[in-house]
């Protein structure tokens, strides 16, 4: 399954809201979409599992929704901290893939 | 805690095999979670590689599937990898990487390792 992130660059100001797309080539169930957060030099961390449920530790303004092939996460009220690669991932019949990511920038 | 922790050479010859040891410290690799591969080459994306259950069942990524075997030493609570054939493409951090699955509703990184990178070159 291909997951493709939309758009590639994403660049707001703090405050503001990001909507950032996943769209997979074949039904995933919600169970198995997953957000994940990697900041430069960092390794990834875990924001929402199965499509919408936020991670321990994960700030509420990070959401995520969506079924069949589109999800979307969405940041609302963006913090200079939040600048960073961000990916969806899926597992299907035994086999995961990551999305190509989408880079958010704060202005 | 659990704790994950990369080994292997860092730089391997093209054509030749790429072989990493993740130790797992902190939870056994017996217990029912899969483990798993992530590489990602310098400035790309997450791939992921392939993964391995207690029980031996083992799952790869199809574009790499006829090059790379998962493996698993209970008794040293370790498992690896082993990618043959390797080339320039193969350059990347390699991560290992461990399952949560909700008991079988989910399926997501919970813990990762710090990563090795390894570099293809002559």
């Amino acid at each position: 399954i291909i997951l493709t992130q939309s758009p590639d660059t994403v660049s707001l100001s703090p405050g503001e809201r990001a909507t950032l797309s996943c769209r997979a080539s074949q039904s995933v169930s919600s169970n198995y979409l997953a957000w994940y957060q990697q900041k430069a030099g960092q390794i990834p961390r875990v924001l929402i599992y199965g499509a919408s449920t936020r991670a321990t530790g994960i700030p509420d303004r990070f959401s995520g929704s969506g079924s069949g092939t589109d999800f979307t996460l969405t940041i609302s009220r963006l913090e200079p901290e939040d600048s960073a690669v961000y990916y969806c991932q899926q597992y299907v019949n035994s086999r995961g893939s990551f999305g190509g990511g989408t880079k958010v920038e704060i202005k | 805690q659990v704790r994950l922790q990369e080994s292997g050479p860092g730089l391997v010859k093209p054509s030749e095999t790429l072989s990493l040891t993740c130790a797992v410290s902190g939870v056994s690799i017996r217990s029912n979670v899969w483990w798993i591969w992530v590489r990602q080459s310098p400035g790309k994306g997450l791939e992921w590689v392939g993964q391995i259950y207690p029980t031996g069942t083992t799952s790869y990524n199809p574009s790499l599937e006829s090059r790379v075997t998962i493996s698993m030493d209970k008794s040293k609570n370790h498992f690896s990898l082993s990618l043959t054939s390797v080339t320039a493409a193969d350059t990347a951090m390699y991560y290992c990487a461990r399952i949560d699955d909700c008991g079988g509703d989910c399926y997501f990184v919970d813990y990762w390792g710090r990563g090795t990178l390894v570099t293809v070159s002559s």
